[in-house]
């Protein structure tokens, strides 16, 4: 079974730039949930997908959106670039409820200069 | 707010030393505990979960951890680390009417052979 895939890996912008990554989940999960990883933060709850609808959303900025596809592939868009959005964010992928295990792509570095 | 407290950022062991990690969350009702592991160039992987039950967990390569509800804690033990437990060890903890995950800032784990 193939893996939680995220394109691209890699990206670099400029402030005020948008940029939109790509997560295909595992077949047969229905949820998708987006984190930030920076250095000593951890991983940051971005927000969580579920049959194409937002069920939960972390402490981020509007800037900061996503949607969910009938095929589960999800998008998130981050407008208006800051050079503190620089991170690496991950997708994870599930079965359908929160508790279930996820499965983690291996990220998208993004560079904002 | 929801937290959880990793204690160690960073942890040094000899290989056969016995490794506890703790793990410290705030929030007062029912929760389901997780420890994920992201060893060297790899994704992030689920080592252990508790949802209820025995509080004593077992996981993948030899890992348990233990839940002390009246402690708010989910410390990680290992009676004897190996070199390839090298890796970087995340807390996350959900609340159970809450579709997102919580995450410690991590404990980068490193096993001198």
């Amino acid at each position: 079974k193939a893996g939680v895939t995220q394109t691209p890996r890699y990206l670099i912008k400029t402030r005020g730039q948008q940029v939109t990554l790509s997560c295909s989940p595992i077949s047969g999960h229905r949820s998708v949930s987006w984190y930030q990883q920076t250095p000593g933060q951890g991983l940051q709850f971005l927000f969580e997908y579920f049959s194409e609808t937002q069920r939960n959303k972390g402490n981020f900025p509007g800037r900061f959106s996503g949607r969910q596809f009938s095929n589960s592939r999800s998008e998130m868009n981050v407008s208006t670039l800051e050079l503190g959005d620089s991170a690496l964010y991950l997708c994870a992928s599930s079965l359908s409820q929160m508790g279930d295990e996820q499965f983690f792509g291996p990220g998208t570095r993004l560079t904002v200069l | 707010a929801q937290s959880v407290s990793q204690h160690n950022h960073h942890v040094i062991l000899s290989e056969a030393a016995s490794l506890e990690l703790g793990c410290n969350y705030s929030y007062g009702g029912t929760v389901n505990l997780f420890w994920y592991v992201q060893y060297p160039g790899q994704h992030l992987q689920l080592l252990l979960k508790y949802f209820s039950g025995d509080p004593l967990v077992k996981g993948i390569k030899g890992f348990e951890a233990e839940f002390i509800k009246s402690k708010f804690s989910f410390n990680l033990r290992k009676p004897s680390v190996q070199w390839s437990d090298t890796a970087e060890y995340f807390c996350a903890v959900n609340a159970n009417s809450n579709y997102q995950l919580i995450w410690g800032a991590g404990t980068k784990l490193i096993i001198k052979p």
